[in-house]
């Protein structure tokens, strides 16, 4: 089955900063997730991007599906990004969105 | 109000009780789906439904069961809990046009 590769697994960064966050996929895709999970346990949906690039506010996304990654950009980070970012395919064929392990961000004031 | 909300939001059982876990939906969406995130992994699938007639197990549908009731509702039920069930709980849908999912808040399901 499809393989997602996230990195870096996890991040600090100080209040301010911007950071990447990429996630790799062995397969075509017919949809690719980005999900921010808080620290209550809730997921949110950030970005559905299986091409092209999306933009909201601080966080954009970028998928180039032909060399089969993505990335998510965070900008000037603020402690409320705290949390786990997963990354999520459906690949042709499956009917289940696949996972990445995530990376867990701390952003310290 | 949320477009796809679960109840209970929390639960705590004994081994060898009978859950279900409900979720609605108010997003007009065809398809749904119950997933299972265990502690520091992402979520794995565990039954989905892609019509009211239509029910299709996961990659870990073992001891769970669903009930599709309406186009809006899919239960999920636990007949016998047990420790290793212990895991917060994710429904979501998705539209037949569209690939996008969308999650509800989670359960977080406790086994003693």
């Amino acid at each position: 089955g499809i393989q997602v590769e996230q990195s870096p697994p996890d991040l600090i960064l100080q209040e301010g900063a911007n950071s990447t966050l990429r996630c790799n996929f062995s397969d075509s895709v017919n949809n690719l997730q980005w999900f921010h999970q808080n620290p209550w346990g809730q997921l949110i949906n950030l970005f559905y991007i299986p091409s092209g690039t999306k933009q909201n506010g601080r966080l954009s996304a970028t998928t180039v599906a032909t060399e089969r990654y993505s990335l998510l950009y965070i900008s000037s980070s603020q402690t409320t990004d705290s949390g786990v970012y997963f990354c999520a395919v459906l690949s042709g064929g499956y009917n289940k969105l696949i996972f990445g392990a995530g990376t867990r961000l701390a952003v310290h004031p | 109000d949320a477009d796809v909300t679960q109840t209970p939001r929390n639960r705590i059982t004994k081994t060898g009780k009978r859950i279900m876990l409900e979720c609605s939906q108010t997003k007009g969406h065809d398809r749904m789906y119950w997933y299972r995130q265990d502690p520091g992994l992402g979520l794995r699938l565990i039954y989905y439904s892609f019509d009211v007639k239509d029910i299709n197990k996961g990659e870990i549908s073992d001891g769970y069961s669903v009930s599709r009731q309406a186009q809006a509702k899919f239960s999920l039920s636990l007949e016998s809990a047990i420790p290793n069930q212990t895991a917060l709980y994710f429904c979501a849908t998705s539209d037949w046009s569209s690939y996008e999912q969308y999650f509800g808040p989670g359960t977080r399901l406790t086994v003693t």
